[in-house]
């Protein structure tokens, strides 16, 4: 069992272009999460989404939209990004008995 | 809303001594507090947590204390080694759901040989 896995680890983009970063889990969880990580700030919710077909805003979401693809993929895109969206992106779904969250491996992003 | 402050920022500790990290809560009405560690280049992972109708819960080296009158609970390492160190990140959060966890900026822990 892989857990959660994402794509791309690491991926540097000028400002204004757009990508999507990709999610998937095999733990058969419903809810699945997409927090960044900036130093000094703890990890901060962008958009969650608490079963398929159902995503919502988090503290953090302007500049970004997601999809839940199905239940076991979620994805974030960044339509035009912006130096401020430069952070480590994790992935995560959350146990429904135990509360625990698995995180992805995380995906570093630069916009120049 | 919710807001979680922790401290210290960043600790330093000789092996084989305790270390302490602590954390404050706003809204009184959380009842979820997870800790999550952080190894250099890795994930965060869940190394323990405790609901708040326990005061202390211990998990070999590790334990967790929780003061619900004061809003604050706080991270206890002894014998620390090595492999302890890492960035460590408190929550609070109302619910187990992971929409509601709000977490603290981090300590790194440093433990020296």
């Amino acid at each position: 069992n892989a857990g959660v896995t994402q794509t791309p680890k690491f991926q540097v983009l000028k400002t204004g272009q757009s990508m999507t970063l990709q999610c998937a889990q095999d733990m058969n969880h419903n809810s699945m999460y997409w927090y960044r990580q900036d130093p000094g700030m703890g990890l901060r919710l962008i958009y969650y989404s608490a079963s398929e077909g159902t995503t919502d805003k988090g503290e953090v979401p302007n500049g970004y939209n997601v999809s839940r693809l199905n239940k076991r993929e979620f994805s974030l895109r960044l339509e035009s990004a912006a130096p401020s969206q430069t952070s480590v992106y994790f992935c995560a779904t959350s146990s429904e008995n135990t509360g625990e969250l698995f995180f992805g491996e995380g995906s570093r992003l630069t916009v120049l | 809303g919710e807001n979680v402050e922790q401290h210290p920022s960043t600790l330093s500790v000789q092996e084989g001594d305790s270390a302490v990290i602590k954390c404050t809560y706003s809204d009184s009405a959380s009842n979820y507090f997870p800790w999550y560690k952080q190894e250099l280049g890795k994930r965060p992972q869940l190394i323990i947590d405790i609901r708040s109708n326990v005061g202390e819960k211990k998990d070999q080296r590790i334990a967790v204390t929780l003061n619900k009158t004061a809003k604050h609970f706080s991270l206890h390492i002894t014998e620390t080694q090595p492999e302890d160190s890492a960035v460590y990140f408190c929550a609070a959060s109302i619910t187990w759901e992971g929409q509601n966890f709000v977490f603290g900026p981090g300590t790194r822990l440093s433990v020296l040989p």
